[in-house]
């Protein structure tokens, strides 16, 4: 079945400093990939997706290139801040299944150190 | 537009008893969600709705109903609450299936204390 692996965290770093956040997924066909972003004390959102291979989202500074050589979606961002602390979600969807189910990855939180 | 909301925010329950959850989309969305999200366990499907009036089970159903009898409304019901329950549940919707149209959009959880 479709599944998905991101990095555990918590990933700490400093301002400014380079993100990247592995993901990788299993699924037949052709997925679509997504990052969802939780704020403390809210719901998911959407960061970004791509819905074909070499598809390349982004959104606020991050971005995330749908390989499907490697079955990845890492997100990256080149200067992150303080503001950027939250939880993020990577996630794929079979957009032909019934009810386009999400399959999300287990969430790696992300603390920025001012 | 408010998207999705969720009422309660925060409830306490004790075993056995029953509450109801509810989720109301103003976005015209066909689909809807319910999740539950665990520590370390990522968000889970409970179930979901393609349309007003059908309700499909997800991945953990057990022990919760639902109801879709008004296109922007969804209900969760616990009949009978458990501290296996605790957790905090969120509600999702979207326009449909197909490429560029499975988007999700999330109400801001309720949080759920089963004692």
């Amino acid at each position: 079945g479709n599944s998905v692996t991101q990095m555990e965290g918590p990933v700490t770093l400093s301002e400014e400093a380079f993100l990247t956040i592995n993901c990788t997924y299993t699924a037949t066909g052709y997925p679509s990939l997504f990052w969802y972003v939780q704020y403390p004390g809210e719901g998911l959102q959407l960061l970004l997706k791509a819905t074909k291979a070499d598809d390349k989202g982004s959104n606020k500074g991050f971005e995330a290139t749908y390989r499907k050589e490697t079955t990845s979606f890492h997100l990256e961002k080149g200067s992150v801040q303080v503001s950027d602390s939250a939880v993020y979600f990577c996630a794929l969807s079979d957009p032909w299944s019934s009810a386009s189910k999400i399959i999300f990855g287990s969430g790696t939180r992300l603390s920025i150190r001012p | 537009n408010a998207g999705v909301t969720q009422t309660p925010k925060f409830r306490v329950l004790k075993t056995g008893q029953s509450m109801t959850l509810l989720c109301a989309q103003d976005m015209n969305h066909e689909y809807m969600y319910w999740y539950r999200q665990d520590p370390g366990m990522g968000l889970r499907l409970i179930h979901y709705s393609v349309g007003e009036g059908t309700t499909a089970k997800g991945e953990v159903p057990d022990g919760y109903n639902v109801s879709r009898l008004k296109k922007q409304n969804f209900l969760l019901g616990l009949e009978s609450a458990a501290p296996s329950q605790t957790s905090v549940y969120f509600c999702a919707s979207s326009y449909r299936a197909g490429r560029d149209q499975e988007t999700q959009y999330f109400g801001p959880g309720t949080r759920l204390l089963v004692l």
